[in-house]
Parts: C-alpha cells; structure tokens; sequence
C-alpha cells in the first residue's frame, strides 16, 4: 500500500515550458487535492477534485490545469511556467469527510 | 473568509521542556479542525481532528485541544524527534472537505 505518489521529487522548468506533475493513489479514495507551499507559508489550494470527472478550482488556481479521468490519478499541468510558480507542490487524497493524506511533494524551480 | 492564524512562528525547546502551540481560527460553520506534523522535505502527516469545543485528543506526548476560537497542541516532556513544523487546518460545513491551512509553527528540541 503505497499512499499516494508524487512524481517528479523535483525539477526546474524554463520561463515558458510546461509539464505535468503527476499524482497517484491506491487507497481508492473519490478527494484529491492540489495543494503548494512557498517558503514559511502554508499550503494554498489549487485544484480538487470529488471523483473522476469532476474537477474544480482552489484558492490560487490561475496558470494550472487539471484533469481526473480515473479514481486512481489526478495530474496537475503547468502552462507556460512563470516564476512565480516556483513551490514545492502537494498531492493529497482522502476518503469522505475523513483525514487527507498527503504524498512526499514535487518541489518545482522556475527560472 | 475563513483565517488560521498559528503562534509562536518558532519555538526552541530544551528536552523535556513542556510548551504549547496555539492555533486561532475564524471561520464560519467550522467542520473540523486538523493538526498535521511536517518534516523537512516530507509532506504533512495526520496527527488529530477535532470536531467540537471541549473535545480533546491525544498521542505520545501531544495533546491537542479546542475551544469556539482557539486550538492548542501541548507537547509534554519533548523530545528531539518531536522538532518538527506543525501545521493547523479547519474545513468549513460548506466547502466540504478543503483545508485552510496556518502558516505553521516551527518546533526545534534540543537535546
């Protein structure tokens, strides 16, 4: 039982580039979360999601995209990445109305 | 909107020095309140949800505790491991299961 899994642990983009952070869980758990926390912050929401299909935006959700077509993965997609998106970014799942658990973060550096 | 607000930002400690994080909220409807312990590099890990003013839980030498405004996470006798962010969450009634995170209190224990 492995949680949830992030992918990559780390990776530094250019102005400009994309990419995907991907999110997996076994747990089969129906919430998953986005979250990112930038240094001596909290962690912010960006997207989640309810179960596969339907999606919704967070708190800071301008310049990410999600999609959730299984129960299993919930990949967050960076367009066109800005500095300003350098974090370090969270995945989380849970069952209804119970603890999120959270997996080991991407931490993402923009220059 | 809903604010969580964490005091001290840092605490040193000396080994077996009992202290207290504090964790006020204003949020409307509070669902629950969810402390989480996070190490360097490391995503948050589930400690204790609170649902009501009174209730209190506990774990080792962590016990938190809630009133109508406040939260507090005492810590007993620490110890070295227990150096640590701990972060403090609440979710509202009507935004499900979404966390509102605090800033989080650094915790260092000297041995």
């Amino acid at each position: 039982n492995a949680g949830v899994t992030q992918t990559p642990k780390f990776r530094i983009l250019k102005i400009g580039q994309s990419m995907t952070l991907q999110c997996a869980q076994d747990m089969n758990h129906n919430y998953m979360y986005w979250y990112r926390q930038d240094p001596g912050m909290g962690l912010k929401l960006i997207y989640y999601s309810v179960g596969a299909g339907i999606t919704d935006k967070g708190e800071v959700p301008n310049g990410y995209n999600v999609s959730r077509s299984t129960t299993e993965y919930f990949p967050l997609r960076l367009e066109l990445a800005a500095p300003s998106q350098t974090s370090v970014y969270f995945c989380a799942s849970e069952a209804y109305r119970t603890e999120a658990f959270f997996g080991q973060g991407t931490r993402l550096t923009v220059v | 909107e809903d604010q969580v607000t964490q005091s001290p930002e840092a605490l040193r400690l000396q080994e077996g020095e009992s202290s207290s994080l504090n964790c006020s909220y204003t949020v409307s409807g509070l669902r629950g309140l969810f402390w989480y312990r996070q190490d360097p590099g490391k995503g948050p890990e589930f400690l204790f949800t609170l649902y009501s003013a009174g209730e209190e839980k506990e774990k080792e030498r962590l016990k938190a505790t809630l009133t109508k405004k406040e939260s507090f996470l005492h810590i007993t006798a620490p110890k070295p491991e227990d150096s640590a962010t701990y972060l403090c969450a609440v979710t509202q009634e009507t935004s499900g299961s979404r966390l509102t995170f605090g800033e989080g209190t650094q915790l260092t224990v000297n041995p």
